[in-house]
């Protein structure tokens, strides 16, 4: 099983929501990764947990909040948005962060985030 | 933040025509990997060629690197429709614990 799943496919939310991005993996891999990704742009990092402990924070505004339970689930809070954070959220993982290894990313479908 | 730059940045074919496409990046690598996306969905994996390599094959896909030069190319042969998608490369640095560095992408849209 190479999936990766996002929940859910698409979400519209108001500036004072609060919602949650989920994503899931049972490939047994150690890092998993938070992108954004606006029209016609490459993904841009924002989170990494390396063996369920946030790895890279890319500057990412605390209006989204990042959290891994286990080694296969990984979160992302939402709170306070505003419309530029408008953009397809994609969830990534891959066997282990780090150079030694081979970092070949399996990516999720994405979740289509509109903030009104 | 990225580090690679495609080249061209949008490309229209013909099917049956062969498609290339240009990365270049600025830091020292481990490996060089390309991914396809279709439109509005997640990245797909095709291809890794590692720094001491200089040139891999897999099916219709041909990827060279040339690390004096700090770029790659990959080539689609005999393209299809179905190969209309946006092509990133990516580099991971060779600083332990950093993750992939993402290029700006190719759109690649293939005609029937």
């Amino acid at each position: 099983d190479t999936e990766v799943t996002q929940t859910p496919k698409h979400l519209v939310m108001g500036m004072t929501n609060k919602k949650s991005l989920k994503c899931e993996q049972h490939m047994g891999h150690r890092a998993m990764y938070w992108y954004k990704q606006k029209a016609k742009k490459p993904p841009e990092l924002m989170f990494v947990y390396s063996y369920e402990k946030l790895s890279i924070n890319e500057s990412v505004p605390s209006r989204f909040s990042p959290e891994c339970p286990n080694s296969s689930l990984l979160n992302l809070h939402l709170h306070a948005l505003q419309p530029e954070d408008s953009a397809l959220y994609l969830c990534a993982s891959s066997q282990k962060l780090g150079s030694l290894a081979k970092n070949i990313q399996y990516f999720g479908a994405g979740t289509r985030l509109s903030v009104l | 933040s990225q580090q690679g730059e495609e080249d061209p940045q949008a490309l229209s074919i013909q099917e049956g025509e062969n498609a290339t496409m240009n990365c270049s990046y600025k830091t020292s690598i481990n490996n060089l990997q390309w991914y396809r996306q279709n439109s509005g969905r997640g990245l797909v994996h095709l291809i890794l060629i590692r720094s001491n390599e200089r040139e891999k094959h897999s099916g219709r896909l041909r990827v060279t690197l040339d690390t004096s030069k700090k770029s790659s190319s990959l080539l689609i042969t005999a393209s299809r429709a179905a190969d209309t998608a946006s092509y990133f490369c990516a580099t991971d640095a060779q600083q332990a614990g950093t993750a992939l560095i993402f290029g700006k992408g190719t759109t690649l849209s293939v005609s029937s």
